[in-house]
């Protein structure tokens, strides 16, 4: 079993939808990174949360510390969102530097 | 604005050459990452360095070795590609370790191995 599952593993939507992407780990964390890479390559940091809430813009990302849970969410979804988002953790050691993947979520918006 | 720059973004190698990847980031980040990115696999991570001159093994390592001589710069060096190191290979950098910090990504250099 991975110790960062993502849900779903692909997801499509219609322009102005409501979207939550799921993150779950398995091990002590001391932060949640969510990521997006859009096609051609880059990925771009969105948020890093170790408690609460966030929100940028139309993204809000959320953790549940005790359930080891983090759901990431687009309100008004547009077709510039399509990409695929990423969690990753930082699991409590001495060094956090090396951070588990989850294997991503496909997201496509439709006009 | 921060800023990760890998050299190439598209390179076509065949096999057995001698391959270069250079990244450099502007942040005077100590901590430097190489991963690979292939299609069902998520990110691997092949090397990273925490410090100039200063190495440790990533999860898939073989194949490759890394550089530091610089602070601002990070290399990753197929000593001889072989066409199973196709992939897409993608530079990070993040602060000291020991915090929790932002990691930043290069836009990624495709590697083709023929």
């Amino acid at each position: 079993k991975n110790e960062v599952e993502q849900s779903p593993q692909n997801l499509t939507a219609q322009e102005g939808e409501f979207i939550t992407i799921n993150c779950s780990y398995s091990v002590g964390i001391s932060a949640l990174h969510w990521l997006q890479q859009h096609p051609g390559g880059g990925i771009v940091s969105l948020f890093m949360l170790s408690s609460g809430k966030k929100k940028h813009g139309r993204l809000i990302a959320t953790i549940n510390i005790q359930e080891k849970h983090s759901s990431l969410h687009i309100t008004a979804s547009h077709p510039r969102d399509s990409a695929v988002y990423i969690c990753a953790v930082s699991p409590n050691m001495d060094s956090n530097y090396q951070l588990i993947w989850g294997a991503g979520t496909k997201l496509i918006i439709k006009p | 604005d921060v800023k990760v720059t890998q050299s190439s973004r598209y390179l076509v190698k065949r096999t057995g050459e001698k391959v270069f990847l250079e990244c450099v980031q502007d942040m005077d980040h100590e901590n430097m990452f190489w991963y690979r990115q292939d299609p069902g696999l998520g990110l691997r991570l092949i090397y990273f360095s925490y410090d100039v001159k200063m190495k440790e093994k990533g999860d898939i390592p073989e194949g490759y070795s890394v550089s530091r001589e610089k602070k601002e710069r990070f290399s990753l060096i197929l000593e001889s590609a072989s066409t199973n190191q196709t992939s897409m290979y993608l530079c990070a950098s993040s602060l000291m370790k020991g915090k929790r910090n932002t990691i930043y990504f290069g836009e990624g250099s495709w590697l083709t191995v023929v």
